[in-house]
């Protein structure tokens, strides 16, 4: 089944704790993306990749860092989290940048207190 | 600047009522129009691409270059279509991989 895998599904952790959600792709899409989704402000994009090793900041990327040193996976990291990055994530990938529409995972809960 | 505005954050009808979901965007290009669903506590589903003029759940949606907007109808609602509706534009034939821009969303509650 052609899908997007994020996990964990659920994170509590401490300010300052470093942690990594990790996003596997088995569709050999080139293009990936993170986003962020808060009440009130929609989807707001932290970092895409349109290939291996070709990452570029979104509109809110302070706080995080990406890689992608295989077509399939693009974790996201956060060095030192903080409360204001409590939120839900979205990993998402398609071909073409997107003209055919992005497939999305299941979405990643994240506290931090 | 891209942008993408959803003036409704909530839209309330009864089952049967007709559904327009409002959509007005903001691109100096050729833009590529999206709707996305979130049912509750689920991934983002692609509903619809404006290239692809099709229906899917009985909704549709026809982009007004004109009024510059996109906004998608359904003309009986089904408690079922209670979900979180995203609007998104996506630049055709830019190679850089450029951001899929979202609304902030509207959240339609059908009831009986």
């Amino acid at each position: 089944e052609a899908q997007v895998t994020q996990n964990p599904r659920y994170l509590i952790t401490v300010t300052g704790k470093k942690l990594t959600v990790t996003c596997s792709q088995n569709m050999n899409h080139e293009y990936m993306s993170w986003y962020r989704q808060d009440p009130g402000l929609g989807l707001r994009q932290i970092y895409y990749s349109m290939n291996v090793e070709v990452t570029d900041k979104g509109d809110v990327p302070e706080g995080y860092k990406v890689s992608r040193k295989e077509k399939r996976n693009f974790p996201l990291i956060l060095e030192s989290p903080s409360p204001n990055q409590t939120s839900l994530y979205f990993c998402a990938s398609s071909s073409s940048g997107g003209h055919y529409g992005y497939t999305f995972g299941s979405g990643t809960r994240l506290t931090v207190v | 600047a891209q942008r993408v505005t959803q003036p409704e954050k909530l839209l309330s009808v009864f089952k049967g009522a007709p559904v327009e979901l409002k959509c007005n965007y903001s691109y100096s290009g050729s833009p590529e129009l999206f709707w996305y669903v979130q049912y509750s506590r689920q991934r983002l589903q692609l509903l619809l691409r404006h290239i692809s003029r099709e229906s899917i759940k009985g909704f549709t949606a026809d982009l007004n270059k004109g009024e510059t907007s996109f906004h998608l109808k359904k003309p009986f609602a089904q408690e079922e279509d209670s979900a979180m509706y995203y609007c998104a534009l996506s630049e055709v034939g830019n190679q850089a991989g450029t951001a899929l821009i979202f609304g902030k969303g509207t959240t339609l509650s059908v009831s009986s």
